[in-house]
């Protein structure tokens, strides 16, 4: 079964809004990370949840983790027209691979 | 720092050529690389993880013939696509991950910019 399901697909907010993903998993995961991607372009990486931890930032990021509900979100302040990209979450297990989620599709309009 | 590096950024061929793709990681070595696959507006997909000097681990449907993986140096990969087909036409996208402090693993997998594959 698919790890990492996302929603909503697709987001489009005015600059400035906050805009909030949601990503839920499956099984068990040791870490949940956050990625952004341009189009066209590789990954980058934006923040990682252990599985301990309840919620994290990174400048205008915030990540929540649930795992009695196997889900987590993202929460981008104030964003920018910049902000536009997909954003994806991975979980990992016990080893080191990775498991992407389906993407959301953020567009921030000036 | 964790500069990870792919070439070419993009290639056409013909179907039935085969087609290499370099991973390299630029400033830090890396004991595992992922391959991955995305086809538009879609995820990615792993087609598998190869540890330095060791066969690869292609994942489930993943055709490890077709989809020939070295991992020769720890800071080089390489994907060769043989006997290309149109169905192959992907963006390919290549990840390390570096050991961490005291030798431990790290979780952190840098990606490369991709590969633009399209086979005519």
């Amino acid at each position: 079964s698919q790890q990492g399901e996302e929603d909503p697909q697709a987001l489009s907010i005015q600059e400035g809004e906050n805009a909030t993903m949601n990503c839920s998993y499956k099984t068990s995961i040791n870490n949940l990370q956050w990625y952004r991607q341009n189009s066209g372009r590789g990954l980058v990486h934006l923040i990682l949840i252990r599985s301990n931890e309840r919620e994290k930032h990174s400048g205008r990021l915030r990540v929540t983790l649930d795992t009695s509900k196997k889900s987590s979100s993202l929460l981008i302040t104030a964003s920018r027209a910049a902000d536009t990209a997909s954003y994806f979450c991975a979980t990992a297990a016990s080893g080191s691979r990775l498991t992407f989620g389906e993407g959301t599709q953020l567009t921030v309009n000036p | 720092g964790a500069v990870v590096s792919q070439h070419p950024s993009w290639v056409i061929c013909k179907s039935g050529t085969s087609v290499k793709i370099e991973c390299r990681s630029l400033d830090f070595q890396a004991t595992t690389m992922f391959w991955y696959r995305q086809f538009p507006k879609q995820s990615l997909m792993l087609m598998a993880t190869s540890n330095e000097g060791s066969k690869a681990t292609y994942e489930q449907g993943v055709e490890k013939d077709k989809f020939l993986i070295n991992h020769a140096s720890l800071t080089l990969s390489t994907l060769t696509v043989t006997s290309a087909h149109p169905e192959d036409s992907s963006f390919y996208i290549c990840s390390a991950r570096s050991r961490g402090l005291a030798g431990g693993m790290t979780y952190e997998q840098y990606f490369g910019p991709g590969t633009r594959l399209t086979v005519t």
